[in-house]
């Protein structure tokens, strides 16, 4: 089962940024947050990742809470291209053999009007 | 998704026969995961194997499915005797670690 809760369904404005919450309560310390996307049943793709730090990369910004229960993923000037279903994810602890596993939520429908 | 190549990107079959879903991961990648998405649902995980070797296969259907990750050629996720409810997107994923995914296009399976 999912460990984490998000919106079913969010819209930004083209050019604004879009901010999605997660919330993780249940998070264990050595279990990371990830966010990938599906764009119209394509493959879902990776965006970022992170721990306990905000982290940036040419996509997205990640800003996780000091207690890590809750999270936002920033697309800073959303496109009409980033519509699309995102999904925050806690990844298992490493050395167990589900480590392997993604467990894919419900996610967040995203919507960019124009 | 460039870099795993999933094939076929559509496939057709009748109820009772057996559908072979092929992937080939990201070069230098020996980890493969399997995922099923059924129509209007999420992504569910079905197993992940390393070169020969099922690590977890605790999504799979105890029947009538099997996967796996030869030493030499593509994964292979093969459905015997398939039903309607089979339809669904099948992807597949490669790390070349356990950190990072990268996703194929997928197969759609439509069972008629």
């Amino acid at each position: 089962d999912a460990k984490t809760t998000q919106p079913p369904s969010m819209d930004c404005a083209e050019g604004r940024a879009a901010n999605l919450p997660c919330n993780h309560s249940t998070i264990s310390g050595n279990e990371y947050v990830y966010w990938y996307r599906q764009i119209h049943s394509q493959g879902p793709q990776y965006i970022i990742h992170g721990l306990k730090n905000n982290e940036t990369n040419e996509m997205a910004s990640l800003i996780i809470t000091e207690d890590r229960k809750s999270s936002t993923l920033i697309l800073p000037h959303a496109t009409l291209r980033d519509t699309a279903v995102y999904y925050c994810i806690v990844r298992p602890a490493a050395g167990g053999t589900s480590y392997g596993k993604l467990t894919f939520g419900q996610g967040t429908i995203l919507t960019v009007h124009p | 998704n460039a870099g795993v190549m999933q094939n076929p990107r559509h496939l057709v079959r009748r109820r009772g026969q057996e559908a072979r879903l092929r992937c080939s991961p990201v070069k230098g990648h020996s980890h493969v995961y399997w995922y099923r998405q059924l129509p209007e649902e999420g992504l569910k995980f079905m197993v992940y194997l390393q070169k020969e070797n099922i690590i977890d296969e605790s999504g799979m259907p105890k029947e009538r499915f099997s996967a796996e990750f030869p030493k030499e050629g593509p994964s292979i996720l093969r459905i015997q005797q398939v039903v309607r409810g089979d339809s669904a997107a099948y992807f597949c994923a490669s790390s070349r670690e356990i950190y990072g995914y990268t996703f194929g296009s997928g197969t759609r399976l439509t069972v008629v």
